[in-house]
């Protein structure tokens, strides 16, 4: 069966520090991979999506980035954090376009 | 762009109660999903709905596709605590096989408390 993780589950960061925040899947290969925010715990917004190695789509401009290094690996990651970059961060896969299954979350604190 | 809109955005019920949570598009569904979440957690995924007048169940919740596939609902029969959550409704914007690889735009989601 698949299952996918995220890393770390909490995180706590000053301004201007930088990110990097890990999703992995296994039991599936060429997975779609998705990264989205949630802020203030309600809808959430897509950040980036990949359909594989190294082919990243970004949704939202913005103070981050994502890199596909491996299949089953997708990363998030800033240069410098903002405050607005506060919130809940969820990884999805889906087997091509088929429904997303998400991960437990990263919450990400930037003071 | 396709924008969904979830009511009501917080819902108190007692235990025992039913209840319906509606989930409207501005534009025509090509998928819809229903994904349930505890707080601090990861989406759970429901059901998924793709023809029009399309019904499923699972255990004692319902969701419903309208026949001109433009709205959903989340029909829970006999709310129970472990009811209790946020619930979210997810949806694609084009055919599967289009330009979308898949990505979906989500409601801002339904907080359900049951009280016992």
């Amino acid at each position: 069966s698949q299952t996918i993780h995220q890393w770390p589950a909490t995180l706590v960061q000053p301004v201007g520090s930088p990110l990097s925040l890990e999703c992995t899947v296994e039991g599936t290969s060429n997975p779609n991979l998705y990264w989205y925010r949630q802020a203030a715990g309600r809808g959430l917004q897509l950040l980036f999506y990949s359909v594989g190695i190294g082919q990243i789509s970004s949704e939202v401009p913005q103070n981050l980035s994502a890199s596909r290094p491996q299949d089953r690996q997708f990363i998030l990651s800033s240069k410098k954090l903002l405050l607005s970059d506060s919130g809940f961060y969820l990884c999805a896969w889906a087997p091509g376009v088929g429904t997303q299954y998400f991960g437990p979350g990263t919450r990400l604190l930037v003071l | 762009s396709q924008e969904l809109e979830q009511s009501p955005q917080s819902l108190i019920v007692q235990e025992g109660k039913n209840l319906t949570i509606n989930c409207t598009s501005s534009k025509t569904l090509y998928g819809l999903y229903w994904y349930k979440q505890k707080y601090g957690e990861g989406l759970i995924f429901l059901m998924m709905l793709q023809k029009g007048g399309e019904e499923k169940s699972h255990e004692k919740i319902t969701a419903k596709l309208d026949e001109k596939k433009q709205q959903s609902s989340l029909h829970i029969t006999a709310s129970q605590p472990s009811h209790a959550g946020i619930y979210l409704c997810g949806a694609a914007g084009e055919p599967a096989g289009g330009t979308s690889y898949g990505k979906l735009t989500f409601g801002q989601g339904t907080i359900l408390t049951v009280h016992p």
